[in-house]
């Protein structure tokens, strides 16, 4: 069974570092795109961007280009969302998710169960 | 970026009610327009990708149809578990971006 666990909520100060994880199992990690979506509070999806743990290789939405880092550990089956210096605008929900057809940028079937993170001084 | 914008924002609708929801691209997309389904509080769920391929699983009162740019989510007859929100989104090109969102309520 495919199953994509996210690390728990987070309380952070603007200016702050954070780094979250999503641990993917059941499948092969290396094989599979993993997608991050963004649902600030009360408000729609926003796509986030791509990688591919195989290679590292990533697509950033323009929106998102150099406000976050995604990145992947091939050895522990976990992909992170990385910030340098949180904004109280990066409060939200943030979903990890995969398709289920490898190597493919195909619809996001298997979900994590979301990280909420609150940045406020 | 390709916009995507959904119609209506909201619906009231009854236990039994066949509803539709319109999801238009800013340039063509051909088929690749999935939906999801987002109960509130959990992770959103695929229904239909490919604009009109069921998900396993999902069931069959779901349909999606449409190409380029018009698309459309039909429930034939509404059940109490699908008063959720709903999202379209485009897969054509980067970003994957989504549409605002239906929110289905019960009237």
């Amino acid at each position: 069974e495919v199953q994509l666990v996210q690390s728990g909520a987070e309380v952070k100060k603007p200016g702050e570092s954070l780094n979250i994880s999503c641990k993917a199992s059941g499948y092969f990690f290396t094989s599979y795109w993993i997608g991050w979506v963004r649902q600030m509070p009360g408000k729609g999806l926003e796509w986030m961007g791509i990688i591919y743990p195989g290679d590292s290789d990533t697509r950033y939405s323009p929106s998102f280009q150099g406000q976050v880092t995604m990145s992947a550990d091939k050895s522990l089956s976990t992909a992170y969302l990385q910030w340098s210096s949180l904004k109280a605008s990066d409060t939200a929900i943030y979903y990890c998710a995969t398709p289920d057809v490898p190597a493919t940028v195909g619809p996001l079937l298997h979900w994590g169960q979301g990280t909420q993170v609150t940045v406020s001084s | 970026d390709i916009q995507m914008t959904q119609s209506p924002s909201s619906l009231s609708a009854s236990v039994g009610d066949r509803v539709t929801i319109t999801c238009r691209a800013s340039q063509s997309i051909t088929y690749y327009l999935n939906w999801y389904q987002q109960r509130p509080g959990k992770a959103p769920n695929l229904l239909i990708y490919a604009a009109s391929s069921l998900q396993r699983g999902v069931p069959s009162r779901f349909s999606g149809s449409g190409s380029g740019t018009d698309f459309t989510l039909t429930i034939s007859s509404l059940q109490p578990e699908d008063f959720a929100t709903y999202y379209c989104q485009q897969m054509y090109s980067s970003p994957h971006t989504f549409g605002g969102g239906t929110k289905v309520e019960i009237k």
